[in-house]
């Protein structure tokens, strides 16, 4: 089966930077996505790796090493709306198909 | 708004019962994914469909079925209803040219009594 581990919560200052480690166990590993799901509402996409290193997007940036298992969120520049949860998933591949795996997601919470 | 719709937004049923969820993916989005999240955990992948065929399931029993139709849009039916499966479900759709990138509705919050 497929383990991810991640954080449970965090917390942080407006305007600081945080870093939302996420370590996985798989087998058929193809990718790893980062999503944000503020409360009550649906996850939003924020990074696809593949690939060894660092892809940054604006304020946010992904980090994946396949040889370790682990990836890591980082944001910069902290707004409170940032506050939220960030939701690690592995993509597998098994008989053809893809399948996605979600850790139980790292609730943030950025206060002034 | 990622151009995914869900319905119906909230549903109430008892044990036993059978209910089926829509969904609408977003134009030119030919692959849903429907997605069992209870509260405070990750979504868990129920099952993939592509171009009306399934195409990928997780770890779910067979009273969790689905549908795709032509116009891409799709069904999540689940027969005799359990507590547990009082969750929100999401479903999310991606294109041809982007398949890793899920664009995921807004849900629809099942409790079952």
């Amino acid at each position: 089966g497929q383990n991810i581990d991640q954080p449970t919560e965090m917390t942080a200052t407006e305007g600081a930077i945080v870093q939302i480690n996420c370590t996985y166990q798989t087998s058929g590993f193809n990718g790893l996505f980062w999503y944000q799901q503020h409360a009550g509402e649906a996850p939003t996409f924020l990074s696809y790796n593949v690939l060894d290193g660092l892809e940054e997007k604006g304020r946010f940036s992904s980090f994946l090493s396949r040889s370790k298992g682990y990836s890591y969120l980082l944001l910069k520049e902290l707004q409170m709306k940032d506050s939220a949860s960030y939701l690690c998933a592995v993509l597998t591949s098994s008989g053809g198909s893809y399948i996605p795996t979600f850790g139980r997601g790292t609730s943030l919470i950025v206060h002034p | 708004e990622t151009g995914v719709t869900q319905s119906p937004t909230h549903l109430i049923k008892t044990r036993g019962q059978q209910v089926t969820l829509r969904c609408s993916s977003q134009s030119g989005h030919n692959t849903v994914s429907w997605y069992q999240q209870a509260l405070g955990q990750g979504p868990q992948f129920i099952f993939q469909y592509y171009r009306e065929e399934e195409n990928g399931r997780g770890n779910f029993p067979p009273r969790f079925s689905g549908l795709q139709f032509p116009n891409y849009s799709s069904e999540l039916n689940v027969n005799a209803l359990e507590l547990d499966d009082s969750a929100l479900y999401l479903c999310a759709s991606s294109s041809p040219r982007d398949e890793e990138t899920q664009y995921f509705g807004p849900g629809t919050r099942l409790l079952v009594l």
